[in-house]
């Protein structure tokens, strides 16, 4: 049960794009569509941004996006907002009940 | 309202025991898998465990296995995480997670747990 390979920091100015990779396997990434995204402010709780890949759940603004390609997934978020700012960890299924998050992102917002 | 409230946090010494409790309301509890996820103080998620919406399916982290133990009360809407051979390693803020297939939709505000002497 390896943690999923996020990198340590992404930053943009407001209105940007940014996109955060979230690397796994075939066992976990690559083998199921359960990957889901989670934002973090400090202090607080963290919150589902993405599910099974690419869905988002009610009331997460439209700029979020959630994509696959292999072993690797990707949370973009379009048109960057100083709210945005906050800790991105990505998470999946790697099978027999057991589910794996990534190493976690700090956005920066410039 | 979905809801979920963790309890049974506090200091423990290490090589000690602790059972946290979670109280979940506003959803068919029945009807969803529930989850801990835990987070050293300055560090990443965790996953801890998992439990069926039946109980009938388990797993936890490699982490945890043989010491930690997840169960469920369907009739008290309630899910359990017993913590056995505590450690220092295990200090963190534990949060319970209703999952909606495949993605933990909704979570509590956390209950920490430190292991020290």
């Amino acid at each position: 049960q390896s943690a999923l390979t996020q990198p340590r920091s992404v930053s943009g100015s407001p209105g940007q794009s940014v996109t955060i990779s979230c690397t796994g396997t075939s066992s976990d990434v690559g083998g199921y569509n359960y990957v889901s995204w989670y934002q973090q402010h400090p202090g607080k709780v963290p919150k589902l941004m993405i599910s099974h890949v690419s869905r988002r759940p009610s009331g997460v603004p439209g700029r979020f996006s959630g994509s696959k390609s292999g072993n690797t997934a990707s949370l973009t978020i379009s048109g960057l907002q100083a709210e945005d700012e906050a800790d991105y960890y990505c998470c999946a299924y790697t099978g027999n009940y057991i589910y794996v998050f990534g190493t976690g992102t700090k956005v920066t917002v410039l | 309202q979905v809801q979920v409230v963790e309890s049974g946090g506090g200091v423990v010494q290490p090589g000690r025991s602790l059972r946290l409790s979670c109280a979940a309301s506003g959803f068919a509890f029945g009807n969803h898998g529930m989850h801990w996820v835990r987070q050293a103080p300055g560090k990443g998620l965790e996953w801890v465990a998992l439990i069926s919406y039946d109980g009938s399916n388990k797993n936890c982290a490699d982490s945890v296995r043989g010491r930690f133990t997840i169960s469920r009360d369907n009739a008290k809407n309630t899910v359990y995480l017993e913590m056995n051979s505590l450690r220092a390693e295990d200090t963190a803020d534990y949060y319970c997670v209703k999952e909606d297939i495949g993605a933990f939709e909704s979570w509590g505000q956390g209950s920490l747990v430190t292991v020290s002497s």
